[in-house]
């Protein structure tokens, strides 16, 4: 089946340090990929994602790659802040439809001055 | 209100307890999900509902019981459950048009501690 590993966190930064959190999948065909982020007391809300291999999403100054090849989906970020700090998911969509995702354990971002 | 709403967001409750989590959606959506967040583990999707309609459901024991009576709410009714069904249980909904987008959007969730 369908499954996505993420780094464990927690990822400690200090503001303006360049971020990478990693993610790779294990797919049948050929899922979309997806970042949703987490802020503190607040549900998961989609961050980016790309559909097919070589598309690179794109928001709030995040980025993540489709990499076919290395089935890798890795989200960076060049300076991070303080409003950064959240739990960050990666997740891969179901090929049968339904907006079914399978979703990672999360990765915990704390970003300090 | 807009966007989806959980209620209550904190509940504890015994072994023997009946209790339910709410999810109402003001986003006039045609899906719905229930998904656990357990801490170092994976979300865990629970139940799928589209329009109305149950399409999924992930083996989740029956002492978890999902009620969609239209599309703007879904109900998880908990009945004799144990201390390891204590979770964060996030509510989701999306619009299912065929080309399928997988944006959910996601409630605040119910912290559920099982004692």
């Amino acid at each position: 089946g369908n499954s996505v590993t993420q780094m464990e966190g927690p990822v400690t930064l200090s503001e303006e340090a360049f971020l990478t959190i990693n993610c790779t999948y294990t797919a049948t065909g050929y899922p979309s990929l997806f970042w949703y982020v987490q802020y503190p007391g607040e549900g998961l809300q989609l961050l980016l994602k790309a559909t097919k291999a070589d598309d690179k999403g794109s928001n709030k100054g995040f980025e993540a790659t489709y990499r076919k090849e290395t089935t890798s989906f890795h989200l960076e970020k060049g300076s991070v802040q303080v409003s950064d700090s959240a739990v960050y998911f990666c997740a891969l969509s179901d090929t049968g439809g339904g907006n079914k995702l399978t979703f990672g354990t999360g990765t915990q971002l704390k970003v300090e001055l | 209100e807009t966007g989806v709403t959980q209620t209550p967001r904190h509940l504890v409750m015994g072994m023997t307890n009946k209790k339910s989590l709410k999810c109402e959606q003001h986003l006039g959506h045609n899906a719905m999900y229930w998904y656990k967040q357990s801490a170092k583990k994976p979300l865990e999707l629970m139940f799928v509902y589209s329009l109305e309609e149950r399409v999924e459901n992930n083996s989740v024991p029956s002492r978890f019981s999902p009620e969609c009576p239209n599309s703007s709410h879904l109900f998880l009714h908990l009945h004799t459950l144990q201390p390891e069904d204590s979770a964060l249980y996030l509510c989701a909904s999306s619009q299912l048009t065929g080309l399928d987008t997988g944006e959910l959007f996601f409630g605040e969730g119910s912290r559920l501690t099982v004692l």
